[in-house]
């Protein structure tokens, strides 16, 4: 079946940087864009930015532009969306999400999340 | 990227009907129909349940509707059952390949 599988929970110290997984199957990898989003405890739903399927263009969140890099390993059908420079604030549930098609549309499939934290 | 405008709380008794609203602008609810909702119940993954403003994802139940009219985006969930007490987010494509969340909404069924 159709599901995305992210990383574990990670704890990271103020200043270190994150790097988060999110491996897809059941489905053609390529064919559908990959954003993320994420939630800190309590808060809304955040979304960061995103991969498009075919090229794998990217665009990001103002609020994260130069702090977090989404990439991909097509040959893995695996996505990465790494954050530097964290800091407790960044404490949150981070989630992928698979888009219903590779230009953008919504988000049909997500994973389990990943729980990072930071703190010293 | 502000984000959308979402009342905080609804509430409603089972078998009742309640309309959730989405307020935007014109460059993000107002300037296309890429207006999705999520339905999150706690510690849970949010779940699509209407995308493209007013269409259901296989498997959704129609008791879940979608509208936009305007800058204003409406969830309404009819015949309410205890299972669809949980938090509901809307989202809204801003153009430039950017989306945009709303604050969320806490549906209680009395």
């Amino acid at each position: 079946q159709v599901q995305l599988v992210q990383s574990g929970a990670e704890v990271k110290k103020p200043g270190a940087s994150v790097k988060v997984s999110c491996k897809a199957s059941g489905y053609t990898f390529t064919s559908h864009g990959l954003h993320w989003v994420r939630q800190a405890p309590g808060q809304r739903l955040e979304w960061m930015g995103w991969i498009s399927g075919g090229n794998g263009n990217t665009k990001y969140s103002q609020k994260f532009q130069g702090r977090v890099t989404i990439n991909r390993d097509t040959s893995a059908s695996t996505a990465y969306m790494e954050m530097s420079s964290l800091r407790s604030e960044d404490t949150a549930v981070y989630y992928c999400a698979r888009d219903l098609v590779a230009t953008g549309d919504a988000f049909d499939i997500w994973g389990q999340g990943t729980m990072v934290t930071v703190s010293s | 990227q502000s984000a959308l405008t979402q009342p905080a709380s609804v509430s409603g008794s089972p078998g009742q009907s309640i309309t959730i609203s989405c307020t935007g602008t014109s460059s993000d609810v107002g300037s296309n129909n890429l207006v999705s909702w999520y339905q999150q119940h706690p510690d849970k993954a949010p779940k699509l349940m209407i995308y493209e403003a007013n269409k259901r994802p296989s498997g959704v139940s129609n008791r879940f509707s979608g509208s936009r009219s305007g800058n204003t985006a409406s969830l309404t969930i009819s015949g309410l059952q205890a299972g669809d007490e949980a938090d509901y987010y809307c989202c809204a494509y801003a153009g430039g390949y950017i989306w945009v969340f709303g604050g969320g909404t806490k549906l209680t069924v009395l």
